[in-house]
């Protein structure tokens, strides 16, 4: 019962930018877009995550389209150690639970 | 500054018997969430504790699972009378009091406990 969309998977020169799209065509007014990678035999990791505008940190930028129904995480530079199943995730502010849908496995090639 | 605690990391059991997997959450964290990932799929909520109490347990099988957040030490996810069908990864993820009025507060996830049930 995801909310989201993500392609499978995807391919990423290293060094070069990823950028991973994801489609919540039924975004609530109230619902945050989230987003966690999980490295191989690790536990999720937290990214980032935004609202309406777009959001920067020192792992990522997220760009939310303005009818936000759609968004992308943006990773600049990826590295060797950026392959991860990225998940992309509506919540609700407030609400407890994560629910992860398949995500996009992200292979980044030398 | 240690993250999320979980162990064993690796764990294997005969069918019908008992394990049981211990998280401790962060420092200054004070509610706990269970999840599990069987083979190929994506995470699954399980249970959501706070200290002393179970917050939501909508996500456990109804039968020889509990959890417990006990005042003192580790949370604790108990599985009786293991099948194979219990394989998988258990993760454990904590965060800090929630915020009033909807303040979102992030969850940090241990590394996980792979249990095996041969």
């Amino acid at each position: 019962d995801a909310k989201t969309t993500q392609p499978t998977s995807m391919d990423c020169a290293e060094g070069r930018a990823a950028n991973l799209p994801c489609n919540h065509s039924t975004i609530s007014g109230n619902e945050y877009v989230y987003w966690y990678r999980q490295i191989h035999s690790q536990g999720p990791q937290y990214i980032i995550h935004g609202l309406k505008n777009n959001e920067t940190n020192e792992m990522a930028s997220l760009i939310i389209t303005e009818d936000r129904k759609s968004s992308t995480l943006i990773l600049p530079h990826a590295t060797l150690r950026d392959t991860a199943v990225y998940y992309c995730i509506v919540r609700v502010a407030g609400d407890y639970k994560l629910s992860f849908g398949a995500g996009t496995t992200v292979t980044v090639r030398a | 500054n240690a993250g999320v605690m979980q162990n064993p990391r690796h764990l294997v059991r005969r069918r019908g018997q008992e394990a049981r997997l211990r998280c401790s959450p962060m420092k200054g964290h004070s509610h706990v969430y269970w999840y599990r990932q069987l083979p190929e799929e994506g995470l699954k909520f399980m249970v959501y504790l706070q200290k002393e109490n179970i917050i939501d347990e909508s996500g456990m099988p109804k039968e020889r699972f509990s959890a417990e957040f006990p005042k003192e030490g580790p949370s604790i996810l108990r599985i009786q009378q293991v099948v194979r069908g219990d394989s998988a990864a258990y993760f454990c993820a904590s965060s800090p009091a929630s915020g009033g009025g909807g303040r979102l507060t992030e969850a940090f996830f241990g590394q996980g406990t792979r249990l095996t049930v041969v």
